[in-house]
């Protein structure tokens, strides 16, 4: 069963950097993924697609500050120089056949 | 630039139909995979239903024979076709272009 797997809560400081994890599970970790930010009060926004080599695709006019990286099945958000509008849910996402599935997301916190 | 305008949210009576409209410009929604994802209040996302470019439609177990997806070529829309409605289907209804376009939302309430 194709299930992504995400801490529900992480915080750093202003200006420090953090890195938001997302596991495949077991069987899957060749899957890309995608990574989503939704500020307080809005809609997801795309923030970029992450293959099991590393490589990413972003979306349009999403900072430098923001990176993808992957270890096996995990899947990995860094965000640099943490700004307060960085204070979000994140959420990954995967595809297979047919499937669509949602981690349940990271609240990030900004202190 | 893209852009995805969603319409036809509302309150609806458990059993009741609704059905919700996704409006695209910028691109094709026939040549792309167009989702449907739901939030239900402060939780997280849920995906609904997908269409294919080449017109195949997928279904999550818990709108499976409820729910329709389908786009009108013509028109470059998405629906999402409700129909024999609960109170858990209660969400913001948000389109996406696979996986890089997002719309607004437009949310759904089911209740008497």
């Amino acid at each position: 069963q194709l299930v992504l797997t995400q801490s529900p809560s992480a915080s750093a400081s202003l200006g420090a950097s953090v890195k938001l994890t997302c596991t495949l599970s077991s069987g899957h970790s060749s899957y890309a993924i995608a990574w989503h930010q939704q500020q307080p009060e809005k809609g997801p926004r795309y923030l970029m697609k992450l293959n099991s080599d590393g490589s990413h695709t972003k979306g349009d006019g999403i900072p430098d500050r923001f990176s993808g990286s992957s270890s096996g099945a995990e899947r990995y958000l860094t965000i640099s120089s943490l700004q307060s509008e960085d204070e979000a849910d994140y959420y990954c996402q995967t595809w297979g056949t047919g499937i669509r599935v949602f981690g349940g997301g990271t609240k990030l916190t900004v202190l | 630039e893209v852009q995805l305008v969603e319409s036809g949210g509302g309150l609806v009576q458990p059993g009741g139909s609704l059905r919700l409209s996704c409006a695209a410009s910028g691109f094709t929604v026939s040549s792309n995979y167009m989702s449907w994802v739901r939030q239900a209040p402060g939780k997280g996302l849920e995906w609904v239903s997908v269409i294919y470019s080449g017109g195949s439609t997928y279904y999550a177990d818990s709108v499976k024979g409820r729910f329709t997806i389908s786009r009108d070529n013509s028109k470059n829309t998405l629906y999402l076709q409700m129909n024999s409605l609960r109170a858990e289907d209660t969400a913001v209804y948000y389109c996406a272009r696979e996986y890089d376009y997002w719309g607004q939302g437009t949310l759904v309430t089911v209740s008497s």
